[in-house]
């Protein structure tokens, strides 16, 4: 099975706090992806990474930068977090689309409260 | 613009009786559709997926979903609900290639 692991699930911050968010997966994959989530509005992609030091902006970059210095690892960093940042946090990979669209698999998700 | 629609926000249940969740999409081509659903405090876990073929899907946990073109729509469905099942679902969509577009999700509560 795959398995998508965050190094958090629950994060308190003060504003304008540098904060990292980790994320690592074991299954080999290509690609891997940085979603935030708030009530009523679903999944909205902030960055998504399609190969090693490799970075693709989402829907919603501003605030938020990306790291991936290795395949399985990929890092999402608030250079100074606000309070419109508290949110859950996904990470997700997937391998590289071939003839179909390939299925992603989410860690659990990082809770972030920002005061 | 590409987007994903779920109509509902919340809905509610007896335990036994069956369920519908509804998907609308907005696309030209034919996209490849998904199913998650999100238990309280975890990530999302695919529950079906539809690429091509036949158009009634069968997932895990006993949900499936029917796609239909003529209403852009990929409904999902369950026979009879267990409380087991009051969770967050969402739909999403991709066009072929490494990113999806996810709806806003359905809040489902089963009642005992």
């Amino acid at each position: 099975d795959v398995k998508v692991t965050q190094s958090s699930r629950y994060l308190v911050k003060r504003t304008g706090e540098k904060v990292f968010l980790e994320c690592v997966q074991d299954m080999d994959h290509e690609n891997m992806f940085w979603y935030r989530q708030d009530p009523g509005l679903g999944l909205r992609l902030i960055y998504f990474s399609y190969d090693v030091k490799m970075k693709e902006k989402g829907d919603i970059p501003e605030g938020y930068s990306v790291s991936r210095e290795k395949k399985e690892r990929f890092s999402l960093i608030l250079e100074s977090a606000s309070t419109n940042q508290t949110s859950m946090y996904l990470c997700a990979s997937s391998s590289r689309a071939r003839e179909y669209q390939e299925t992603q698999y989410f860690g659990p998700g990082t809770r972030l409260l920002v005061l | 613009a590409q987007s994903v629609t779920q109509p509902d926000i919340h809905i509610t249940v007896s335990e036994g009786a069956s369920l519908e969740l509804r998907c609308n999409y907005s696309y030209g081509a034919t996209p490849y559709l998904f199913w998650y659903v999100q238990s309280p405090g975890q990530g999302l876990q695919l529950l079906l997926k539809y690429f091509s073929g036949d158009t009634l899907v069968q997932g895990i946990k006993g949900f499936e979903a029917e796609f239909k073109r003529s209403q852009s729509s990929f409904n999902l469905r369950k026979p009879s609900v267990h409380w087991s099942d009051a969770a967050e679902y969402f739909c999403a969509v991709g066009l072929g290639g490494n990113k999806l577009v996810f709806g806003a999700g359905t809040i489902l509560r089963v009642k005992s």
